[in-house]
């Protein structure tokens, strides 16, 4: 049973608009949740991460909506970028991040100019 | 220039031949991990090492057996291929299993193709 699932498997969006990407998750003592984007031929890298404690992070472009409650989560990329197009992985961790990270099976975003 | 080398960058080997697939870290990183992403599944956990002790194995098979030789080192060996193990194979590290961000450093990856 995957304990992280990611909706879209695919997104395509036009440049300037916001791309959604969901995420849930089964287990309730995660605590950690980043998110990796990965880049064709390029190695994954952390993009941007919270904690349950707060229900929103957001940097520059890029929000993380958190709901607990549902143990749901998405990723909000607004004025879409054709740079933005890759792969994102939704991720989850306990113990405050220090046990494995565990990954959702990835969506692939494409910004069409 | 990249941080985390892993060898070699694409592979190709035949069903029941063995491979290994080389990981060193140059970030002083205390713990190392092994994950692997083919096609039909998510980007999956293998095995976790921290001061080159072996920390969790969530790979059920023993034809996949870490190796690390020294702290930033951190080797696959894969026996007994299969076609069903072509994947590419991640190579990644933290600050340590305990007290972290939880932040993980991947390599560029291995690619492995088995005929």
């Amino acid at each position: 049973q995957q304990q992280v699932r990611q909706s879209p498997q695919s997104l395509t969006v036009w440049e300037g608009e916001t791309a959604i990407l969901n995420c849930s998750y089964e287990d309730s003592t995660f605590d950690y949740f980043p998110w990796y984007r990965l880049f064709p031929g390029e190695s994954p890298a952390l993009l941007i991460a919270i904690r349950p404690v707060s229900n929103k992070k957001e940097d520059g472009r890029f929000t993380i909506f958190f709901n607990k409650r549902e143990k749901k989560l998405s990723l909000h990329i607004t004025d879409s970028q054709p740079g933005d197009s890759a792969t994102y992985f939704c991720a989850a961790s306990g113990n405050y991040g220090n046990e494995k990270i565990t990954f959702g099976a990835g969506t692939k975003l494409t910004i069409k100019p | 220039d990249p941080k985390i080398i892993q060898k070699p960058k694409y592979l190709v080997a035949v069903t029941g031949s063995e491979k290994i697939l080389i990981c060193e870290q140059y970030l002083g990183h205390n713990a190392m991990y092994w994950y692997r992403q083919s096609a039909k599944k998510p980007l999956e956990f293998m095995f976790s090492y921290s001061y080159q002790k072996l920390m969790d194995n969530q790979t059920a098979s023993s034809r996949f057996q870490p190796q690390s030789s020294k702290k930033n080192h951190l080797d696959l060996q894969i026996t007994a291929l299969k076609p069903d193990d072509s994947a590419t194979y991640f190579c990644a590290s933290s600050h340590g299993l305990g007290g972290n961000t939880g932040q993980l450093y991947f390599g560029e990856g291995s690619k492995l193709t088995v005929l």
